[in-house]
């Protein structure tokens, strides 16, 4: 079945580091792939999104780029600030109605 | 902006008790989701619907069950209520296109006592 596989975190960086959270999918076809990210005590909000290969997506400086070849949809960020402090999920979507959504990875960045 | 929106933020509900989680979205979307989130487990698909009336059970469904019968509204209901219930529950809807994201409400911290 379709499945998500991301980074174990936690992750802790010092702020103005690289970021890279891996993430690989399972599933036939062509899905949907996203990334979300969750503050705490919140709700999920998406953060980025490409819906085919070789498509990237970003927003607020993340950026992460859709790999049929490897089966993967690495997040990215060049330089992370202490407000991007939070838990990142790496989710699917395939021709069905379901999400299927990784573990999640929490991220710390200290100043 | 699309708002999905849960009804209570925390809850504390006693063990046997029958619970209800409320999730409204406004924007006409016709799959909602109920999921919970445990530490270690990421999310958890509970229950989906797809329209009115229309329901699937998710990966974890025992002990839970669902109403739809607005389009808009999406209930969770707890039967009755026991200490493994605690958890965050996160209500979600999209729209059918595959290529769409989920929108997901605020979430509930419920505890059960």
């Amino acid at each position: 079945g379709d499945s998500v596989t991301q980074m174990e975190g936690p992750v802790t960086l010092s702020e103005e580091a690289f970021l890279t959270i891996n993430c690989t999918y399972t599933a036939t076809g062509y899905p949907s792939l996203f990334w979300y990210v969750q503050y705490p005590g919140e709700g999920l909000q998406l953060l980025l999104k490409a819906t085919k290969a070789d498509d990237k997506g970003s927003n607020k400086g993340f950026e992460a780029t859709y790999r049929k070849e490897t089966t993967s949809f690495h997040l990215e960020k060049g330089s992370v600030q202490v407000s991007d402090s939070a838990v990142y999920f790496c989710a699917l979507r395939n021709t069905g109605n379901q999400f299927y959504f990784g573990t999640g990875t929490s991220l710390t960045v200290i100043p | 902006d699309v708002k999905v929106t849960q009804s209570s933020r925390y809850l504390v509900k006693r063990t046997g008790e029958k619970v209800f989680l409320e999730c409204v979205q406004d924007m006409d979307h016709e799959n909602m989701f109920w999921y919970r989130q445990d530490p270690g487990l990421g999310l958890r698909l509970i229950y989906f619907s797809y329209d009115v009336k229309m329901k699937e059970k998710g990966d974890i469904p025992e002990g839970y069950s669902v109403s739809r019968e607005k389009k808009e509204r999406f209930s969770l209901i707890l039967e009755s209520a026991s200490t493994n219930q605690t958890s965050m529950y996160l209500c979600a809807s999209s729209l059918i296109q595959v290529n769409t994201e989920a929108f997901f409400g605020q979430g509930t911290r419920l505890t059960v006592v």
